[in-house]
């Protein structure tokens, strides 16, 4: 099953208002998660690394008043679009580091659709 | 700044063929990651290659990782239709292990039957 969940998978908001989507990850604590952001046929972008307890690290050109990173918890972090505009539609996917022995290793959420209307 | 190269970006392939997708890297890494993804749907986790030389398999599909020629090549072996999908190459900024992935453009994966 799967140990970072993202919710909600699918959201539709009208322009000018927030969403927020949630990264939890399931049976590890995560101090550092990662957003991205998949426009359709391309490639993930790296929007931000979100450090718990801690300001997230934005990426070159990613607003990040617009983009609010929350990371409360050892095992949730959180992404608000706020201000939503049809331009901000796009797929948003999460990961989590969870550290082990043996080395790191990374885990994808399964993604959460935005449409802005 | 890393910059990661696939090609092709696009690949349609018969059934029972071989093919070769290459990943490029500008700059030395620790690690390179293997993803495919079908539409609609998140990342699901391929290949994990740590040093030069690394060859990792499963199923009808190899990738391996030359850290000199900063290139990764994932392999298809007798090609089948379930393994129609975008295929990703990632990189790891070179940050102490840091999971800061760079991804390549991706390969679009279309297998005729």
């Amino acid at each position: 099953g799967a140990v970072v969940s993202q919710h909600p998978s699918r959201v539709i908001c009208k322009s000018g208002t927030s969403v927020k989507i949630e990264c939890r990850s399931l049976d590890f604590q995560a101090t550092t998660m990662f957003w991205y952001r998949q426009f359709p046929k391309q490639s993930l972008m790296l929007m931000a690394t979100s450090n718990e307890g801690s300001k997230a690290t934005y990426e070159q050109g990613v607003e990040k008043d617009k983009f609010l990173i929350n990371h409360a918890s050892l095992t949730l972090s959180t992404l608000t679009v706020t201000s939503a505009h049809p331009e901000d539609s796009s797929f948003y996917i999460c990961s989590a580091r969870r550290r082990g022995l043996s080395g790191n290793t990374i885990y994808f959420g399964e993604g959460s659709w935005l449409t802005v209307v | 700044e890393l910059k990661v190269e696939q090609n092709p970006l696009f690949l349609s392939m018969q059934e029972g063929k071989n093919y070769t997708i290459y990943c490029n890297y500008s700059t030395t890494s620790d690690r390179l990651y293997w993803y495919r993804q079908d539409p609609g749907k998140s990342l699901e986790s391929l290949f994990v290659l740590l040093s030069n030389g690394a060859v990792k398999q499963e199923g009808r599909l190899m990738a391996s990782l030359d850290t000199k020629a900063r290139l990764s090549t994932l392999h298809i072996t007798a090609a089948v239709h379930d393994l129609s999908a975008t295929y990703f190459c990632a990189v790891d900024k070179p940050n102490f292990g840091n999971e800061k992935l760079t991804f390549g453009t991706g390969t679009r994966l279309t297998i005729i039957p």
